[in-house]
């Protein structure tokens, strides 16, 4: 099995609401990250977490929490996102951190 | 001074031609090269991995590797209309990824 699944597809939430998004790999693999996309642009890097620990936080506001309940897991929980932060949410994992990544499908995030 | 620089493209290639995408790096302590495609609205795909200098071939898929000059290219035979998206090269010098802003590539039938 070398899929990573994400839940939901897509999701419209207001700017006071409160929203999770879900990642779960069975691969085995240690390291777990989350990036956004905006349109034409590439992944840009918000989380990794390597075995469980959150590793690297690339200055993501607040508004937006992590969460890797298990090896297998990972969360993105969302409060009081601005329309700036619409936009492709992919999770990826890979065996060991630095090494290949497989994406998810990802979560398309609109915020009004 | 960018990490990973791509052409954005748009490339355009004659079904059946050869695509070439090109991409250089500035970090001389990179030690793996990735290449991954994505469809418009859809997630990167990984096509290849590379680590050693040379080439390296998969189907219609080359991937080459010139660590001296701090450049990856990768090489699609007998181009297909189903090529079309835009094509991400990553280089890991650690921990993550960096990303080029990919290359657009259009196989026109």
């Amino acid at each position: 099995d070398t899929e990573v699944t994400q839940t939901p597809k897509h999701l419209v939430m207001g700017m006071t609401n409160k929203k999770s998004l879900k990642c779960e790999q069975h691969m085995g693999h240690r390291a777990m990250y989350w990036y956004k996309q905006k349109a034409k642009k590439p992944p840009e890097l918000m989380f990794v977490y390597s075995y469980e620990k959150l590793s690297i936080n690339e200055s993501v506001p607040s508004r937006f929490s992590p969460e890797c309940p298990n090896s297998s897991l990972l969360n993105l929980h969302l409060h009081a996102l601005q329309p700036e932060d619409s936009a492709l949410y992919l999770c990826a994992s890979s065996p060991i951190a630095g090494e290949t990544q497989y994406f998810g499908p990802g979560t398309r995030l609109l915020v009004l | 001074q960018k990490e990973v620089e791509q052409n954005s493209g748009p490339l355009s290639v004659p079904e059946g031609a050869i695509a070439s995408l090109n991409c250089t790096y500035s970090d001389r302590g990179s030690q793996s090269f990735f290449w991954y495609r994505q469809y418009s609205g859809k997630s990167p795909e990984l096509i290849m991995f590379i680590y050693s200098n040379g080439d390296k071939e998969d189907g219609r898929f080359t991937a080459q590797l010139n660590k001296a000059s701090q450049y990856v290219s990768l090489l699609i035979r007998d181009s297909q209309p189903s090529d079309s998206a835009t094509y991400l090269c990553a280089v890991n010098p650690g921990n993550q990824f960096y990303f080029g802003t990919g290359t657009s590539l259009t196989v026109i039938p």
